[in-house]
């Protein structure tokens, strides 16, 4: 079983479509998650961090269920411009800080 | 300011030859990583440098890579007897402090082995 996984999709939503991906790790010591978006044949960015409070930017909210060991994006009023992959990141147990990606979910949003 | 850089942007190389790829990251960065990302998958961890010494380097899939961080700035990641498996886009990350801090990436190098 891979460490992190994620659905591939594609997800493909129409414009103000609200979209969920959730991503699941198998170490339960992890201890810090990020959402990191890339666009085609570009570098991730930091999307957002996961906190375990749940947290809000916009549009976007991510929630953090250790009990059950996934993660979520939750995009609500979907924009052309949210078409990209989301990558899940997980940072393992301390004394090791090596981010583990998951695999990306790409998302097209239609017109 | 400046984000990272990473050259060459993209090289092509024929089996079993020697490559070199550079990155730049951003000033004042201590930490710096290397990873690989293949054709649908996430990146994949290589290294790890914290300042010029490899803090992790559990990641390099075997000897024939290897990376240096010298003066704890520049980071080059070196492929020795490149494969066609080798094939990817090599991305580099740089930190403030270290592995808690947020990872902004470079544009990658796409590195061919034909």
């Amino acid at each position: 079983r891979k460490e992190v996984e994620q659905d591939p999709g594609p997800f493909n939503v129409p414009e103000g479509a609200t979209v969920a991906f959730n991503c699941t790790y198998s170490n339960s010591a992890s201890q810090s998650f990020f959402w990191y978006r890339q666009d085609c044949r570009k570098e991730p960015k930091l999307l957002m961090s996961v906190y375990s409070s749940g947290n809000e930017d916009g549009r976007f909210t991510a929630q953090l269920n250790r009990a059950s060991q996934y993660i979520s994006l939750l995009i609500r009023d979907s924009k052309l411009s949210d078409s990209a992959t989301y990558l899940c990141v997980v940072i393992g147990s301390s004394g090791t800080y090596k981010y583990i990606f998951g695999t990306g979910t790409r998302l097209k949003v239609l017109a | 300011g400046a984000g990272v850089s990473q050259t060459p942007s993209n090289k092509v190389t024929e089996k079993g030859k020697y490559v070199e790829l550079r990155c730049d990251p951003i000033s004042g960065h201590t930490a710096l990583y290397w990873y690989r990302q293949s054709l649908g998958q996430g990146p994949e961890f290589l290294i790890y440098f914290q300042g010029t010494g490899a803090a992790d380097d559990s990641g390099l899939p075997n000897d024939r890579f290897f990376a240096v961080r010298p003066e704890g700035s520049v980071s080059t990641l070196k492929i020795q007897r490149t494969e066609r498996g080798d094939s990817a886009v090599y991305l580099c990350a740089s930190s403030l402090n270290g592995p808690t801090d947020t990872q902004y990436f470079g544009p990658g190098t796409r590195l061919t082995v034909l």
